[in-house]
């Protein structure tokens, strides 16, 4: 099993609803990601999880809120989204933590929520 | 301020010609560059990569060129064939700057015509 799956697939809420966007792998790795990604502009990291734990918060507002269960799935709560955030979510994993990225390392994504806020 | 450039956004190619795509960078630190191929709806996936310890590394029909004194980088795909149409991003990463994240290029839309 080579992938990371995301749910859900598309996702469209109010600015006051509360959601939650989901990823799952089962390749062992011990790094998970979420990036956003706008149109036509490339992926940007906003938080990477390594042994379950926060390791990287790239100043994300608190309404995003990332959370770790366990060394298979991550997800990302979100609360009071504005218009602005709408884009794809994208979930990634790597075998390796990024300290150790440089070292031949690769991220393996999902294939996104496209989150509209309205 | 853009530390990974891919300048051109869009290239359109005759099936079973040579695509070039193109990438800079800024900073000197980075030591591993990626490419990813992403098709609309879909993740980023993992296409090829290169050390800089290496000037070229060679997969199937994908082939990477790292110009370290340019700071340049480069993918050919020979021959190219239309399941190659997609955006490709160039990303970087570096072991001694404080993250190591992937820093990711604007993107290079490639149509191949049949």
């Amino acid at each position: 099993d080579t992938e990371v799956t995301q749910t859900p697939k598309h996702l469209v809420m109010g600015m006051t609803n509360k959601k939650s966007l989901k990823c799952e792998q089962h390749m062992g790795h011990r790094a998970m990601y979420w990036y956003k990604q706008k149109a036509k502009k490339p992926p940007e990291l906003m938080f990477v999880y390594s042994y379950e734990k926060l390791s990287i918060n790239e100043s994300v507002p608190s309404r995003f809120s990332p959370e770790c269960p366990n060394s298979s799935l991550l997800n990302l709560h979100l609360h009071a989204l504005q218009p602005e955030d709408s884009a794809l979510y994208l979930c990634a994993s790597s075998q390796r933590t990024p300290q150790g990225i440089g070292t031949n390392e690769k991220l393996f994504f999902g294939s996104g929520t496209q989150l509209s806020v309205l | 301020d853009q530390q990974v450039k891919q300048n051109s956004p869009s290239l359109s190619v005759q099936e079973g010609r040579i695509s070039i795509l193109n990438c800079d960078y800024t900073n000197s630190m980075f030591d591993y560059f990626l490419w990813y191929k992403k098709y609309p709806a879909e993740g980023p996936t993992f296409l090829i990569s290169i050390s800089s310890i290496k000037d070229k590394n060679e997969d199937g029909r994908f082939t990477v060129f790292l110009n370290k004194s340019a700071k340049h980088l480069s993918l050919h795909i020979v021959p190219s064939q239309p399941g190659d149409s997609a955006v490709y991003f160039c990303a970087a990463s570096g072991r001694s700057s404080n993250t190591g994240k992937l820093i990711f290029g604007q993107g290079t839309t490639l149509q191949v015509k049949p």
